[in-house]
Formats: structure tokens, C-alpha cells, sequence
């Protein structure tokens, strides 16, 4: 069955340093892979994706995410973290027969401290 | 941009009453989905909805369970007898097919 880990429950990173979010995932085929981010209260926006092509990705926001066949992963970058990204941030493999249901990570917490 | 619509915001309710959420998808939309949110827990697909019929459910979307388009724009989660465990953010979501989909602000749901 289709699964994504999220080792890093809680992030804490100063604002400006740069920030990397890890993401494995576990699918047998070619997967398509997301990262959506959660403010307190809010919905889910969509940060980025991958579908095929070139493996790595730029997003909204100032993020970019890399994937990586051989390691299972798609972790996301930021070079220089800002107050306002402080959220909770999912990755997510889009499985089930047509690649339409999503299966999210636990989620990231992300704090930043000035 | 267009969004996702979802009403009400938060939805208390009595244990054993129906509850109904709704949602308006993105206009040109194919696709129509339930997602919810344990508080502290990850978030779950339930049920995903195209060509006005279910095209694939979860092991949680169990007969108290129905979805339903109602008319152009309309897409509902019916919960026929709410348990306390059903208490969670419900999330609608749609998209066009295979790719990225947009999320609605969420139904905060409490069963008391």
C-alpha cells in the first residue's frame, strides 16, 4: 500500500536560515507527489508537485522540491525561511487507480524563531 | 483565483443526529473529493466522486456515510448518526483530473 513518512514531526529554524523538509514515500509505480502547507485553522494550499520531468520542482512561496527515484524521497527546500512560513507542511502521493487519491504524511510542524 | 467553498466554517452537534456538509467545487471541475482531519492526525481521504457517482472510498466512508451533487455546483457529505468519533475537519477538494487539487478552508465538525 502506498504511504509517505515525514520523519521530523517539529522544525525549528531562525528566520533567514534555510530550511529542508523530508518526505519518503513508498509506491510502486511512477508516483505524483505534492507538498501542501496548513496555517492554523486554514485549508490546505497546494506548495508544489511533480509529475514527470524534471526532478526538481519550483513552487509558490520561494520553495523548490527534489525528487529523487532512488531514495524514495521528495524533500522541500527553502534557501532563506521567512516569519510567515511558520505552518504545518505535507507531503502527499497521489495513489488509488488513478493517481487521484491523495495519501498525506503526518505533517511537519515548522516554527521560526527571530 | 477560485477557490473552494465550504459551509458552515464549524458545525457542533448531538451524537446520533445527521449531519450535512457542503461544498462548492471549482466550476470546471471533474473531480470532487472528502478528505478529513482527526485533531493531531493526519489527514485521510475519504470518498472521491466523478460523472455523479463514487469512483473510489475508504475503509472510514461506511454506510453513515453518503455523498451527493445535488445540482451544478453543489457537493454535500451526509453523516447519517454523528459518533463522537467522526468530530474532525472535513476538507472538500477538487481538480480536473491528475493534478494538484485545490482544498477548501475546511468544516470543523464537534459531536458532543
Amino acid at each position: 500500500a502506498q504511504s509517505v513518512t515525514q520523519p521530523d514531526i517539529h522544525i525549528t529554524v531562525s528566520e533567514g536560515a534555510s530550511l529542508e523538509l523530508r518526505c519518503n514515500y513508498s509506491y510502486g509505480a511512477t508516483p505524483y507527489l505534492f507538498w501542501y502547507v496548513q496555517s492554523p485553522g486554514q485549508g490546505l494550499q497546494l506548495l508544489l508537485k511533480y509529475f514527470s520531468g524534471d526532478t526538481l520542482v519550483q513552487g509558490i512561496k520561494g520553495f523548490e522540491a527534489e525528487f529523487k527515484r532512488s531514495q524514495s524521497s521528495f524533500n522541500l527546500r527553502k534557501p532563506s525561511v521567512h516569519w510567515s512560513d511558520a505552518a504545518e507542511y505535507f507531503c502527499a502521493v497521489g495513489a488509488g487507480e488513478y493517481g487521484n487519491k491523495l495519501v498525506f504524511g503526518a505533517g511537519t510542524i515548522l516554527r521560526v524563531k527571530s | 483565483e477560485p477557490e473552494v467553498t465550504q459551509t458552515p466554517s464549524h458545525q457542533v452537534t448531538q451524537m446520533g443526529q445527521e449531519v450535512i456538509l457542503r461544498c462548492v467545487p471549482i466550476s470546471n471541475h471533474l473531480y470532487f473529493y472528502w478528505y478529513r482531519q482527526i485533531l493531531g492526525q493526519k489527514v485521510e481521504f475519504l470518498v472521491s466522486f466523478y460523472n455523479n457517482e463514487i469512483s473510489e472510498k475508504s475503509e472510514i466512508f461506511d454506510d453513515q456515510f453518503s455523498v451527493e451533487r445535488p445540482d451544478g455546483s453543489n457537493f454535500t457529505l451526509k453523516i447519517r448518526s454523528t459518533k463522537l468519533e467522526d468530530s474532525a475537519m472535513y476538507f472538500c477538494a477538487s481538480n480536473r483530473g491528475q493534478d494538484g487539487y485545490t482544498f477548501g478552508s475546511g468544516t470543523r465538525l464537534t459531536v458532543v
